[in-house]
């Protein structure tokens, strides 16, 4: 069975600029959450969708933006770049939503802004 | 909110050393309990999760318990070995959250030398 797969693996932005990043979950899994790592902050949540619905939010400004698709998988979009945005992104899904799920992630989208 | 506490790093320790990581963590009600594991230039594997108090997850010699009277989920392994280095996160999800929203602990680092 395939893991989460993350495209693109390795990027570089130019700031002001747009991305997007590609997430395709594990086979039947319907939840699918996007995550920020930083050095300094840490891995924190960027927002979980479930059914292409948004189901939670984490405390992001609105320049980052996701969607799901009737397949499940999903894409982030992050705008008007700044140098702050480089980071590890990593995608991660679970079978259903609410807690107790195992979640898994996959290998991450690293993003560099210059 | 929840909260996650892991004990500070860089934890350096001789191979066949036995391993303790602390975390405690803050939540309502009865989150569900994970540790995951990061290589370097690699996304999040699960090594372990517990759902309900007294729980014990284990997996490659590694093991936790959920002490509910504690708020405690640490990571213990008898004998750790050279491939064992990484980083070390616990999380936690549910409590005052909803969906799969995971919140993470900062990380521990590491270092096991032959």
């Amino acid at each position: 069975k395939a893991g989460v797969t993350q495209t693109p693996r390795y990027l570089i932005k130019t700031r002001g600029q747009q991305v997007t990043l590609s997430c395709s979950p594990i086979s039947g899994h319907r939840s699918v959450s996007w995550y920020q790592q930083t050095p300094g902050q840490g891995l924190q949540f960027l927002f979980e969708y479930f059914s292409e619905t948004q189901r939670n939010k984490g405390n992001f400004p609105g320049r980052f933006s996701g969607r799901q698709f009737s397949n499940s998988r999903s894409e982030m979009n992050v705008s008007t770049l700044e140098l702050g945005d480089s980071a590890l992104y990593l995608c991660a899904s679970s079978p259903r939503t609410g807690g107790g799920n195992t979640i898994y992630f996959g290998e991450g989208s690293w993003l560099t802004v210059v | 909110g929840n909260s996650v506490t892991q004990m500070e790093g860089p934890v350096t320790l001789s191979e066949e050393a036995f391993l303790t990581i602390n975390c405690t963590y803050t939540a309502t009600g009865y989150p569900s309990l994970f540790w995951y594991v990061q290589y370097p230039g690699e996304g999040l594997q699960l090594l372990l999760k517990a759902t309900k108090a007294d729980d014990k997850g284990s997996n490659k010699g590694f093991e936790a318990t959920y002490r509910k009277e504690t708020t405690s989920f640490h990571l213990e392994k008898g004998s750790v070995q050279v491939s064992d280095s990484a980083v070390y996160f616990c999380a936690l999800s549910g409590g005052e959250t909803s969906g799969s929203r995971l919140t993470f602990g900062e990380g521990t680092q590491l270092t096991v030398n032959p």
